[in-house]
């Protein structure tokens, strides 16, 4: 089974704060993606990444940088944190090959900024 | 560009019923793939089916079947035999073959399964 771990469950942080969230998959997959989850709007992309060090930007990248110095790993970084960025958020990983175009999701991460 | 529209935010339904979710979307690509995702209150996303545009055969996982009208583009989901934990969010979701492999997601729709 594929398996996507995110490094916190929940996590609280002041605004200013620089903020990671860690995400990791065991699956050699080359492409991994960070979401943000607001009640009705849906599953909003923020950054992806397809191989590392490559990222591009999603549909809202503002206040958000990623970093990808490894394959199975996928860090989403917030320089300075403001209350709007109050949510929750989603990594997913998914393979290029094998005919397979499924996202694969971790836990996610509830993310306050007081 | 790709939408996808969900315009029923919650439903209900018995257990032991039927239930249809519905789900439009557009897109001008002529390859791609839809999904039906589940997202039960522990927030783990799981993918519940998946439908190939090319394939003509509507897609089935045990108790969860599509209605695939590719002329309409419109994927709606129908689960069978409700059972309790079948009670999450559900998202349909869009990609296409090629570019970035981007998914597009629908708002959400919020199941509730009586006992």
């Amino acid at each position: 089974d594929v398996k996507v771990t995110q490094s916190s469950r929940y996590l609280v942080k002041r605004t200013g704060e620089k903020v990671f969230l860690e995400c990791v998959q065991d699956m050699d997959h080359e492409n991994m993606f960070w979401y943000r989850q607001d009640p009705g709007l849906g599953l909003r992309l923020i950054y992806f990444s397809y191989d590392v060090k490559m990222k591009e930007k999603g549909d809202i990248p503002e206040g958000y940088s990623v970093s990808r110095e490894k394959k199975e790993r996928f860090s989403l970084i917030l320089e300075s944190a403001s209350t709007n960025q109050t949510s929750m958020y989603l990594c997913a990983s998914r393979p290029i090959a094998g005919g397979r175009v499924e996202q694969y999701f971790g836990p996610g991460t509830r993310l306050t900024v007081t | 560009a790709q939408t996808v529209t969900q315009s029923q935010p919650e439903m209900s339904v018995q257990e032991a019923e039927t239930v249809t979710l519905s789900c439009t979307y557009d897109t001008s690509e002529s390859d791609y793939y839809l999904f039906w995702y589940k997202q039960p209150p522990s927030r783990q996303m799981i993918l519940v089916i998946r439908q190939e545009a090319y394939k003509q055969q509507n897609a089935t996982e045990n108790r969860f079947s599509v209605n695939f009208q590719k002329a309409a583009k419109s994927f709606s989901l129908k689960i069978s035999d409700s059972q309790l934990g079948d009670a999450a969010m559900y998202f349909c979701a869009l990609t296409t073959q090629g570019g970035s492999e981007k998914l597009v997601f629908g708002k959400g729709m919020k199941l509730t399964v009586n006992p």
